[in-house]
């Protein structure tokens, strides 16, 4: 069955950086786009942006350029985001998302504070 | 940005009652929308994919409608397990966006 297993929660500094995997299962990594998900404590969902699984190549929300990045381990089917420069306001749980949505992750709480 | 206005942000409603959740986009975004459901400390669970697709697995109490700019979720019959928050997104334009959800509570 199609699994997206996520790493665990990180607990960070300001400034620190942080990086999230996500492990795909049960189907051709490659031959699907992975999304990136945004969820603030009690806020809603909010599109960080997706990486194309294929050819590497990421495209990122206007709200999340600059600190973040996206990338790949094609042979372990695993998808990273990497947030650099943390800051208080990404804490949050982000998650992984298939193409299309139709796959989760179970998501990753991030947690910054001094 | 195509804009997801979804509404009501929060509704109470009783067992066995018909539920309607909508959501407006700013602009035709060609019946490419979700509706997911999410439930606290969980991820969002897809059940309506372009605008009125079941997921497999999906209560068929559940069912989707819509094009255009305007679309709606509906539960046929409310049960216990549908309280939760509903989020619509749109994916005809990128960047996706959601809708603000709306938290589904029983009365």
């Amino acid at each position: 069955q199609i699994q997206l297993v996520q790493s665990g929660p990180e607990l960070k500094k300001p400034g620190e950086t942080v990086k999230i995997s996500c492990k795909a299962s049960g189907y051709t990594f490659t031959n699907y786009g992975m999304n990136w998900v945004k969820q603030a404590p009690g806020k809603g969902l909010k599109w960080m942006g997706w990486i194309n699984t294929y050819t590497g190549e990421p495209t990122y929300a206007d709200d999340f350029k600059g600190r973040f990045a996206f990338s790949l381990e094609t042979s372990a089917s695993t998808a990273y985001l990497q947030i650099n420069n943390l800051k208080n306001e990404d804490t949050a749980t982000y998650f992984c998302a298939r193409r299309n949505f139709a796959y989760w992750g179970q998501g990753t709480l991030v947690t910054v504070s001094a | 940005d195509i804009k997801m206005t979804q509404s009501p942000s929060s509704m109470y409603a009783s067992l066995g009652e018909r539920v309607t959740i909508t959501c407006k986009a700013s602009q035709d975004i060609n019946s490419y929308l979700s509706w997911f459901q999410q439930k606290p400390g969980k991820s969002p669970k897809t059940l309506i994919y372009r605008a009125n697709r079941l997921v497999d697995g999906v209560p068929s109490r559940f069912s989707g409608s819509g094009s255009g700019q305007d679309y709606s979720l509906t539960i046929s019959s409310l049960e216990y397990e549908d309280m939760g928050i509903y989020y619509c997104l749109q994916y005809d334009e990128f960047p996706r966006t959601f809708g603000g959800g709306t938290k589904l509570e029983i009365k």
